[in-house]
């Protein structure tokens, strides 16, 4: 079965960088697109990036370009989001998801999240 | 993409709740809809305005016309109790409704 572990969460000072992964397993990774997404505590749903499966297309929601960069290694199975110059509005938990197309829209499978607290 | 969805639906055990999103020629776009338990990730309940996935059940279902796409559940069960997302894809861009907290007493 699917299944999508984030990690490298934490506690990080505004300016800062962080570096999030996404192990996957379960299917075919090279195939589909992935997404990342967050929810800020006690909110709604943001999404944050897309990558094609073979990381040849990149999308990034306004608030993040040029801060955040989503990339894939197919041979590690592992999806990455690094995110630099961190403001404390990014503190949220982030979701991995799995997109039901190579590139596109439907966030089929995600996984458990990692939060992110930026704090000085 | 601005989606818009009602903060609250409340619906009566066994009876058909209604839950709205509305966006600029919605219609024109696929519609997705995703059921987020308290504590729990985010499940996707209906894709392209009317799929299931495998695993969800049938009283799950959704119409997308104009600039108005709906998630019904039919004969909504205590466990149905959940918030609910809209999302469409647009200009390469994924956007979410503000969510709809889906009581059912």
């Amino acid at each position: 079965q699917v299944q999508l572990v984030e990690s490298g969460g934490g506690v990080v000072q505004p300016g800062r960088s962080l570096r999030l992964s996404c192990a996957a397993s379960g299917f075919t990774f090279s195939r589909y697109g992935m997404h990342w997404v967050r929810q800020a505590p006690g909110k709604g749903l943001e999404w944050v990036a897309v990558i094609s499966d073979d990381g040849s297309n990149k999308y990034y929601v306004d608030s993040v370009k040029g801060r955040f960069t989503i990339s894939r290694d197919n041979s590690k199975n592992t999806l990455y989001l690094q995110m630099n110059s961190l403001r404390d509005e990014d503190t949220a938990v982030y979701y991995c998801a799995k997109d039901l197309y190579s590139s596109g829209s439907v966030f089929e499978h995600w996984g458990q999240g990692t939060l992110v607290t930026v704090s000085s | 993409y601005e989606l818009i969805q009602p903060p609250s639906v409340s619906v009566s055990p066994g009876q058909t709740a209604s839950i709205t999103c509305s966006g600029d020629k919605l219609g024109d776009k696929y519609a997705c809809w995703y059921q987020q338990k308290p504590g729990q990730s985010p499940v996707l309940v209906i894709y392209q305005d009317n799929k299931r996935p495998s695993g969800i059940p049938e009283r799950f279902s959704g119409s997308n016309s104009g600039n108005t796409a709906t998630l019904t559940i039919s004969g909504t069960q205590a466990m149905d109790e959940a918030d609910y997302y809209c999302q469409a894809w647009d200009s390469s861009t994924g956007g979410f409704g503000g969510g709809t907290k889906l009581t059912v007493l």
